[in-house]
């Protein structure tokens, strides 16, 4: 595997379920994104994760609960999620996240969410 | 805040050279990125700009002008695959990066 892989490509979910997305890259990065892109709207940050500690938290909602075991890999988990969170939701990796250097970031292919 | 404004769709034919404005209204920020993304996939890099002027990467080149909260992204003979939208985006210091809501860009042949 090479570049930033995620899974599952597709999921649906009832609004009681519990599920979660996973994110690795394959980069030798030290930071990693969750970003949510919904039909019509830009591409929103959640979090970010800097060497494994979560650096931003841009507002979201407790339902959505992410974890970063290591810099290789990213989880996003799921529950008691509601229809209007139903979206793509991409995973980013870069080399460096302070905003200081022209490091661009790594999107995975996205994982399509669906909330019934 | 930061406002991004990009056009939602533009048209063009092969062959042609098309420009992809953005503009924004922020306190202050490191770089501008552009990004493309075809429908479907995940975005891809294309350019960065942190001083004012002209980058030029192919087929591609982007401009930055801080003075007027300005940048485009210029697209020179264009290909059928060139299709797919472009994404202005902000990098602002200890942050991620903040998107625009992109350009639906349609190649014609």
């Amino acid at each position: 595997e090479t570049g930033v892989t995620q899974t599952p490509r597709h999921l649906v979910m009832g609004m009681t379920n519990k599920k979660s997305l996973k994110c690795e890259q394959h980069l030798g990065h030290n930071a990693m994104y969750w970003y949510k892109q919904s039909a019509k709207k830009p591409l929103e940050l959640m979090f970010v994760y800097n060497f494994k500690e979560q650096t931003e938290n841009n507002s979201v909602p407790s339902r959505f609960s992410p974890e970063c075991p290591n810099s290789s890999h990213l989880f996003l988990h799921l529950h008691t999620l509601q229809p209007e969170d139903s979206a793509l939701y991409l995973c980013a990796s870069s080399q460096d996240p302070t905003g200081l250097s022209s490091y661009e970031q790594y999107f995975g292919p996205g994982t399509r969410l669906t909330v019934t | 805040g930061q406002n991004i404004d990009q056009p939602t769709e533009m048209t063009a034919t092969e062959g042609a050279i098309v420009q992809i404005n953005c503009t924004y209204q922020t306190s202050g920020f490191n770089g501008l990125f552009w990004y493309q993304q075809h429908a479907g996939e995940a975005p891809t890099f294309l350019s960065y700009n942190v001083l004012d002027g002209l980058e030029e990467k192919g087929r591609f080149s982007s401009f930055l002008s801080r003075s007027k909260g300005y940048s485009y992204l210029l697209l020179k003979e264009l290909q059928m695959k060139d299709s797919a939208s472009y994404l202005c985006a902000l990098r602002k210091a200890g942050t991620a990066l903040i998107f625009g809501k992109g350009t639906t860009l349609s190649v014609s042949s």
